[in-house]
């Protein structure tokens, strides 16, 4: 069964330093998102992709976000300047049209 | 605005009994519902969803739900449990306009031996 795919798994990075988490989505898969969850809490939209271009953003994805599918294949979520609060684990996931999502398993961010 | 509500953070329920986990929900127009399970440190893992037809929905795992539109609840059961369930258990609805899942904030699901 396909998959999405999200590496690394787990990454620690030093406050105030550039992250690109990357995820390749099913091949034939038309719309993504990045979703993240702080330890033990629900589940927060971050943003959906389709087309090239951001579709809807939630209020979490400020100017230290953003997305791009730089090759046609992966999908990256990169946090500029991280801080210690966006220590989470960030879930990718892609869409077919008119289907439902398939979620990757996720990257824990750690930002110490 | 579409919303989901967890009512419990912890669900404990001794190995071989039934057990439900809650949800209820609050949306304009048809409700697209979903369950899906965490366990520790891995993804989010489909269990199964609502979208139309039957009321009792039945997933992975030997999971199934049941859509109560007057009580607006989408509340997850299995008949026997077992000690491998205990997982954190998230219901979510899909934003019919823009495929957005709101989820909910989870109930921890605890199967005593």
């Amino acid at each position: 069964e396909p998959e999405v795919t999200q590496t690394p798994s787990h990454q620690v990075t030093q406050m105030g330093q550039e992250v690109i988490l990357r995820c390749v989505p099913i091949s034939n898969h038309l719309y993504f998102y990045w979703y993240r969850q702080i330890l033990g809490q629900k589940v927060e939209f971050l943003v959906s992709f389709y087309n090239n271009e951001i579709s809807e953003k939630s209020e979490i994805f400020d100017d230290q976000f953003s997305v791009e599918r730089p090759d046609g294949s992966n999908f990256t979520l990169k946090i500029r300047s991280t801080k210690l609060e966006d220590s989470a684990m960030y879930f990718c996931a892609s869409q077919p049209l008119g289907d439902d999502y398939t979620f990757g398993s996720g990257t824990r961010l750690t930002v110490v | 605005a579409q919303s989901v509500a967890q009512p419990e953070d912890q669900v404990n329920v001794a190995e071989g009994n039934p057990l439900t986990v809650k949800c209820t929900y609050s949306v304009s127009g048809n409700p697209y519902l979903f369950w899906y399970v965490q366990y520790p440190n891995r993804g989010l893992q489909f269990l199964l969803k609502y979208i139309t037809g039957d009321n009792l929905v039945k997933g992975s795992y030997g999971f199934e739900a049941e859509f109560n539109k007057s009580q607006t609840s989408f509340h997850l059961k299995k008949p026997s449990a077992l000690v491998s369930d205990s997982a954190l258990y998230f219901c979510a609805v899909r934003d019919g306009g823009t495929y957005k899942y709101i989820f909910g904030t989870g109930t921890r699901l605890k199967v005593l031996a």
